[in-house]
C-alpha cells in the first residue's frame, strides 16, 4: 500500500544538526513533491518546506532559510530534511507528507503523511 | 504569508450533534482550501481538499464550503471518534500554512 516511513526518534544537543529520513513505498516516489512539516508539543502545524524527487527542486520557508535543506535519493525512493543550528523550540515532531494533485478541483493537498519522528533538542 | 485563522478555537458538544467551525485567510485563497483531522499522537488525515470535495474513504457526515476567505466545515451527527482536533489550511501560495486548530470535546 501507499505509505511514507520516517526514521526514528532523535535526541540532539543544541547547536547540532539532525536528518530525518522519509521512505516512500506504493507509488511513483519521482510523481509527487514531498513536504515537511513540523508539529511542537501541543502547538498546531508548520510548514517546512518541500522537494521534487524528481528534479531535487526545493522550496522553503523563510524562517528556515539557511538552516534546512531537503534532498532526496531517488534509488531508495527516500526523501531527507536536515536542520542545523538547534535550538531548544525546535524540539517537535517533524512529518512528511505527500503532495496530491486533484485535477477535479485543480488543487493540491497532503493525501499521505509518514508517521512522524520525535526530535528533542536538550543540553 | 497568507494567514489563517480558526474559531472557536474548541468546542463542546454531544455524540449526534451537528457542529460548524470556521477557517478565515488574511486574503482570498479561492477554493485552495483543505481541511484535516489530527488524533493525539498521529499524523493529520485529509478531509476535504478544494474546500468542498470529500477524500476517497472519509464518511460522507463531513463536508466543507466556502469560497475566497470563508471556509466551514460542518460534521452532521458527530460520533465518537469526531471528538479531536481539525485544522484548516491552504494551497493557494507558499509557504501553505495552517489554521492553529479546533478541538471538539465531548460535552
Amino acid at each position: 500500500q501507499v505509505q511514507l516511513v520516517q526514521s526514528g526518534a532523535e535526541v540532539k544537543k543544541p547547536g547540532a544538526s539532525v536528518k530525518v529520513s522519509c521512505k516512500a513505498s506504493g507509488y511513483t516516489f519521482t510523481g509527487y513533491y514531498l513536504h515537511w512539516v513540523r508539529q511542537a508539543p501541543g502547538q498546531g502545524l508548520d510548514w517546512m518546506g518541500r522537494i521534487s524527487p524528481n528534479t531535487g527542486d526545493t522550496n522553503y520557508a523563510q524562517k528556515f532559510q539557511g538552516r534546512v535543506s531537503m534532498t532526496r535519493d531517488t534509488a531508495i525512493s527516500t526523501a531527507y530534511m536536515e536542520l542545523s543550528r538547534l535550538r531548544s523550540d525546535d524540539t517537535a515532531v517533524y512529518y512528511c507528507a505527500r503532495n496530491k494533485y486533484y485535477a477535479d478541483r485543480s488543487t493540491d493537498a497532503f493525501d499521505i503523511w509518514g508517521q512522524g519522528t520525535m526530535v528533542t533538542v536538550s543540553s | 504569508d497568507i494567514q489563517m485563522t480558526q474559531s472557536p478555537s474548541s468546542l463542546s458538544a454531544s455524540v449526534g450533534d451537528r457542529v460548524t467551525f470556521t477557517c478565515r485567510a488574511s486574503q482570498s485563497i479561492s477554493s485552495y482550501l483543505n481541511w484535516y483531522q489530527q488524533k493525539p499522537g498521529k499524523a493529520p488525515k485529509l478531509l476535504i481538499y478544494g474546500a468542498t470535495s470529500l477524500q476517497s474513504g472519509v464518511p460522507s457526515r463531513f463536508s466543507g464550503s466556502g469560497s475566497g476567505t470563508d471556509f466551514t466545515l460542518t460534521i452532521t451527527s458527530l460520533q465518537p471518534e469526531d471528538f479531536t482536533t481539525y485544522y484548516c489550511q491552504q494551497s493557494y501560495s507558499t509557504p501553505w500554512t495552517f489554521g492553529q486548530g479546533t478541538k471538539v470535546e465531548i460535552k
